[in-house]
């Protein structure tokens, strides 16, 4: 069965700052994955997604994101974070032939001044 | 464009009693999921229905139940409600099926039970 890992609950940056979220996948066949960000009171937005080709991808709103196999990770980045990108990040995984989404446990960001 | 859309927004309800959530896709979508959200836990898979018809349900017991309609909107039961019930309960859908990959979300319906 497929999960999802995120390591870190809660991450604190500076406004400004570069932000680093951690994503580890278990998945036996060839994965689809995407990270999502929930704002407060909101549902989920997606921010990126991975499905063949290269290995860096680029997203919404100046995030990226490296799947890397060997390491079975997909970490999304962000070079200069703004307040407004406070919010619950989630990475979720799925594949052809599956019929859903499995997401992590998600990640909070907070952004200080 | 419409996006996904739920209703009610908040719903309060006391053990033992029944509550229904509705949902309606993005026009064009035929498949709705259903997730719950509840403090901590992250999402969790409840119900896929594809064409009127339920094709995969997650963990859940048998008092979460729903429904698709004809024109795809889709409809959440949950009998018997518990307190451990209480939870956002997100729906999203997509084109014919997961393989298109992407999810859209609603902002979700926000059950609590007393």
């Amino acid at each position: 069965a497929q999960s999802v890992t995120q390591p870190d609950i809660h991450i604190t940056v500076s406004e400004g700052a570069s932000l680093e979220l951690r994503c580890n996948y278990s998945y036996g066949a060839t994965p689809y994955l995407f990270w999502y960000v929930q704002s407060p009171g909101q549902g989920l937005q997606l921010l990126l997604k991975y499905f063949s080709g290269d290995t860096l991808v680029q997203g919404i709103k100046g995030f990226e994101a490296e799947f890397k196999r060997s390491q079975s990770s997909f970490n999304l980045r962000k070079p200069s974070v703004h307040w407004s990108d406070a919010a619950e990040y989630f990475c979720a995984v799925g594949a052809v032939n599956d019929y859903k989404l499995s997401f992590g446990a998600g990640t909070t960001v907070t952004v200080r001044a | 464009e419409a996006g996904v859309t739920q209703s009610p927004t908040h719903l309060i309800k006391t053990r033992g009693q029944q509550a229904t959530l509705r949902c309606s896709p993005i026009s064009g979508h035929t498949s709705v999921y259903w997730y719950q959200q509840a403090l901590g836990l992250g999402l969790q898979f409840l119900l896929w229905y594809d064409e009127g018809e339920e094709r995969n349900r997650g963990n859940f017991p048998p008092r979460f139940s729903g429904r698709q309609f004809p024109n795809y909107s889709s409809e959440l039961n949950v009998n018997a409600l518990e307190l451990e019930d209480s939870a956002l309960y997100l729906c999203a859908s997509s084109l014919a099926g997961p393989n298109t990959g992407e999810l859209f979300f609603g902002e979700g319906s926000r059950l609590t039970v007393l």
